[in-house]
This record gives C-alpha cells, sequence and structure tokens, in this order.
C-alpha cells in the first residue's frame, strides 16, 4: 500500500489548459514537498508546504496544503510545454524520521504545443 | 558549489558483480540520502547519513547492500552480487538537518547513477 496516493498518473494536455494532480494520503504528515523530475535527472524541489490549509503561489503554479495535513494539490494555470516532467509529492509522516522522506509514484505530464 | 554529484552516471554489469556508486553533496549540508527508483515509480528510501553517522536504513537495503560515509563528506553505496532486480537508478540527496535546525528538510537530489543488471 502505497502512503501517498498521487493522482492522475498519467496526464496529456493541450497548450493553454488548466490542470490539478492530486496527493493524498490517510497518515498525517508534518510537511510536504513537490517535486519536478526530468528524465534522466535527480528531482527538483518546487515547494514545501507545513501549515494545514496552506496556500503556496509559485508563478502559474499553485500549491494547497490540506487542512487536516493529509492531502495536497498542485494546480497549473495555463499550462506550457516546459511544464511537461513528473511531478512528485513526497512527506514526513508525523511523528516520523525526519529523515525519511516517503515518495508517492508521481503523475507524468504531458503539454503539447 | 556545483550541487550534488553522482558517480558513475551509468553502469552495466553482469549479475553477480560487485558495484559501487559514490556520491559527493552540498559541501554544507551534513546529511546525505540514498534512494532507489524503478521505471513509473516514485523514489523509495535505502538509507541515511548525519555527519558519518548511519541513521536509519530501510528494510530494502538487504545484506548486499552496503553505505558508508566516512568522513562524513562523500558516500559510496555498493551493491554485492548484483541481481537484476537491482537494476534502478540510485539517486543520492542532501540537505541540513538534525538538532539546532528549525527549518525544513529540503533536499538536493543529484542527477543519479542508474545501474543496469545483464
Amino acid at each position: 500500500t502505497q502512503l501517498l496516493e498521487q493522482s492522475p498518473q498519467f496526464l496529456s494536455i493541450q497548450e493553454g489548459e488548466n490542470l490539478t494532480v492530486y496527493c493524498n494520503s490517510s497518515s498525517v504528515f508534518s510537511s510536504l514537498q513537490w517535486y519536478r523530475q526530468e528524465p534522466g535527472e535527480g528531482p527538483v524541489l518546487l515547494v514545501t508546504v507545513v501549515t494545514g490549509g496552506e496556500v503556496k503561489k509559485l508563478k502559474r503554479l499553485t500549491f494547497q496544503f490540506g487542512d487536516a495535513r493529509k492531502d495536497s494539490s498542485l494546480h497549473i494555470t495555463a499550462a506550457q510545454p516546459g511544464d511537461t516532467g513528473l511531478y512528485l509529492c513526497a512527506g514526513v509522516q508525523y511523528g516520523g524520521s525526519q529523515g525519511n522522506l516517503i515518495f508517492g509514484k508521481g503523475t507524468k505530464l504531458s503539454v503539447k504545443p | 558549489d556545483t550541487g550534488v554529484s553522482q558517480n558513475p552516471r551509468h553502469k552495466i554489469t553482469k549479475r553477480g558483480q560487485n558495484v559501487t556508486f559514490r556520491c559527493d553533496p552540498i559541501s554544507e549540508h551534513n546529511r546525505l540520502y540514498w534512494y532507489r527508483q524503478t521505471l513509473g515509480q516514485g523514489p523509495e528510501f535505502l538509507t541515511y547519513f548525519q555527519n558519518e553517522a548511519q541513521l536509519e536504513k530501510s528494510r530494502l537495503l538487504s545484506d548486499r547492500f552496503s553505505a558508508e560515509r566516512p568522513k562524513g563528506s562523500f558516500s559510496t553505496l555498493e551493491i554485492q552480487r548484483t541481481e537484476q532486480g537491482d537494476s534502478a537508478m540510485y539517486l543520492c540527496a542532501s540537505s541540513l538537518g538534525g538538532s539546532g535546525w528549525s527549518g525544513a528538510n529540503v533536499l538536493t537530489f543529484g542527477a543519479g547513477s542508474r545501474l543496469t543488471v545483464l
């Protein structure tokens, strides 16, 4: 059983469309992070959210941490081909080891021009 | 600082051979992590070090795997008697952390070492 479930697993859209990807768990997390990974490279951190209900914006990307700190979403407005990649959520379980960052399986996004 | 560096980037080996990967973290980072990522999956935690101490190991890290960070700087991950199931991308990451650190646990990843076991 995956501790962090990401959906959808795959998403293919046209340039200019909006999209939302989700990261859900039955467990509480003390913090959640979103990473983007391109083929053959390591994940690159986009954002960290630590407070329940927190919303952070990074240009066209909006990240939200659920009130109960069990889920998170990433919304992209007016997607561009450069947004293509694997989006991973990762978190530190509440009361868990700070060193053990747990990852979801990711959402593979393809934005067609 | 050029970030987290991993070598080699690619390794092809025959089943039963031993392989070793090296990771050079960001110099001021005291924590170093190893993850494994297979196709279609997110990274899976293997182990992490704070300075030279190995603080946690995953059940995924069988006795054929050993990781070291002898001087609290670079780290090596050795896989003995490789099996085809070991084929994966091995990712290293580093961060600041531990007592006295109140910031979030922000990991910087290297580009990974891809292992193919024939």
